[in-house]
């Protein structure tokens, strides 16, 4: 069974940093690309980020929100997806999902989600 | 970057079939996935690929995509469909992910 979560939440004031994690287990984490998804409280989806799995150069790409402030990292030796955030905003505040992250030709899809990290910034 | 429109709310009574739409420019030229949100629950991959239902999910739910309107269908809706649908492409252009704002089927 393909299973994901998120630890790391918490309540951070604005400027800081917090770092999340992602534990995968189900399935042979290295072969894929991992993505970020938050969601503030009451609002839609909203896309963070990615990273290509190692084969595939291992590089991210960003949201426009949140680049040069948020990195993405992957630990295939312990099936671990990161999350960094620095700098952080009172509108990054959300519940922050992890998902596997299926790479088609021209279209790529989350197929499988872990249940959430809360993040919340505030003074 | 590119927009995809959905509406807000979508009714309908039990056992009738909800259409939510996802609209974009050009949105039959992209593929479209779909995700399902239970209030409280985190999304499911309900559609991929414009009209490919991954393992798991029942044949009542279809897709569809032309044009500048993608379609999600539900047939037979029961109660427990009730929840958050959103559309979602990637921007190859812009390479960046994304997301419809989000409907709601409510089933009356």
């Amino acid at each position: 069974e393909i299973e994901l979560e998120e630890s790391g939440g918490g309540l951070v004031q604005p400027g800081r940093s917090l770092r999340l994690s992602c534990t995968v287990s189900g399935f042979e984490f290295g072969d894929y690309a991992m993505t970020w998804v938050r969601q503030a409280p009451g609002k839609g989806l909203d896309w963070v980020g990615f990273i290509r799995r190692r084969s595939d150069g291992g590089t991210s790409e960003y949201a426009a929100s949140v680049k040069g402030r948020f990195t993405i990292s992957r630990d295939d030796s312990k099936s671990i997806a990161y999350l960094q955030m620095d700098s952080l905003k009172v509108e990054d505040t959300g519940l922050y999902y992890c998902s596997r992250f299926r790479l088609g030709s021209g279209t790529h899809f989350l197929d499988y989600w872990g249940r959430g990290a809360l993040v919340t910034v505030s003074s | 970057s590119y927009v995809l429109t959905q509406p807000p709310s979508v009714s309908v009574a039990p056992g009738k079939t909800a259409k939510i739409t996802c609209g974009g420019n050009k949105i039959g030229d992209k593929s479209v996935h779909w995700y399902q949100q239970r209030p409280g629950q985190a999304p499911i991959l309900v559609m991929s690929y414009d009209s490919d239902r991954p393992s798991g999910i029942p044949e009542r739910f279809s897709g569809s995509n032309s044009k500048n309107t993608a379609t999600l269908s539900i047939s037979r809706v029961e109660a427990g469909d009730e929840a958050d649908f959103y559309c979602q492409v990637w921007d190859r252009d812009n390479k960046i992910l994304v997301f419809g704002g989000g409907t709601k089927l409510t089933v009356l």
